[in-house]
């Protein structure tokens, strides 16, 4: 059965940091591109980032572009989100997502299998 | 990067039909996604590759797409089927969501 948990979140001032987390099971984690998408109280889903399976190939949403930074260790099966200069804007729960490419040449691609989220809070 | 433009509501009665679009001036060339977010849940999709629903999706969803504009359609909507739902494009943007309400 897949799982993925995502873990890190938590309150934190204007300007700080943290370190998200999303341990994955039950496939082959080296295989699949892990998404990271957000959802801010009550908003919408927001892409955020993403990396390939072997982790040369990351992408992110231009809200975030320069803060944060995705990467993953496919020796311990988890894929990580250093986020950095953190705002208020970027109060939001976190989900991280396997992402399934089933159509390389074009990009075509879906989230087949969600976390449950982290929440971070930006606020003094 | 583009816009997808969703209904913030769509209310139907048990057992009608739902049907929520998306439009967007790129959908004419990329494909759409849909999910279903319910109330406090992670995302689940509903639909992908604008028709295809996969597997432990109940047959009443399906999904369409006609030149700027993709349809999700709930027939015979539950109201186990009431929730959020987005759809999305992959160029990595997701529509501002519709909330459906069956009752």
């Amino acid at each position: 059965e897949v799982h993925l948990l995502e873990s890190g979140g938590g309150l934190v001032q204007p300007g700080g940091s943290l370190r998200l987390s999303c341990a994955a099971s039950g496939f082959p984690f080296f295989a699949y591109a892990v998404s990271w998408v957000r959802q801010a109280p009550g908003k919408g889903l927001e892409w955020v980032s993403i990396i390939s399976g072997s982790g040369d190939t990351t992408h992110y949403a231009d809200s975030v572009k320069g803060r944060f930074t995705i990467s993953r260790d496919n020796s311990k099966d988890t894929v990580y989100v250093q986020v950095n200069n953190l705002r208020a804007e970027d109060t939001a729960v976190y989900y991280c997502a396997k992402t399934f490419y089933y159509d390389s040449s074009s990009g075509d691609h879906y989230f087949d299998y969600w976390g449950q989220g982290t929440p971070v809070t930006v606020s003094s | 990067s583009y816009e997808l433009t969703q209904p913030p509501s769509v209310s139907v009665s048990p057992g009608q039909t739902a049907r929520i679009t998306c439009s967007g001036d790129a959908l004419p060339k990329k494909n759409a996604y849909w999910y279903q977010q319910k109330s406090g849940q992670a995302p689940v999709v509903v639909i992908y590759d604008d028709t295809e629903r996969p597997s432990g999706i109940p047959e009443r969803f399906s999904g369409s797409r006609s030149g700027t504009v993709a349809t999700l359609t709930i027939t015979w909507a539950q109201v186990e089927d009431e929730a959020d739902y987005y759809c999305y494009s992959r160029d990595r943007v997701f529509g501002g969501g519709t909330k459906l309400t069956v009752l």
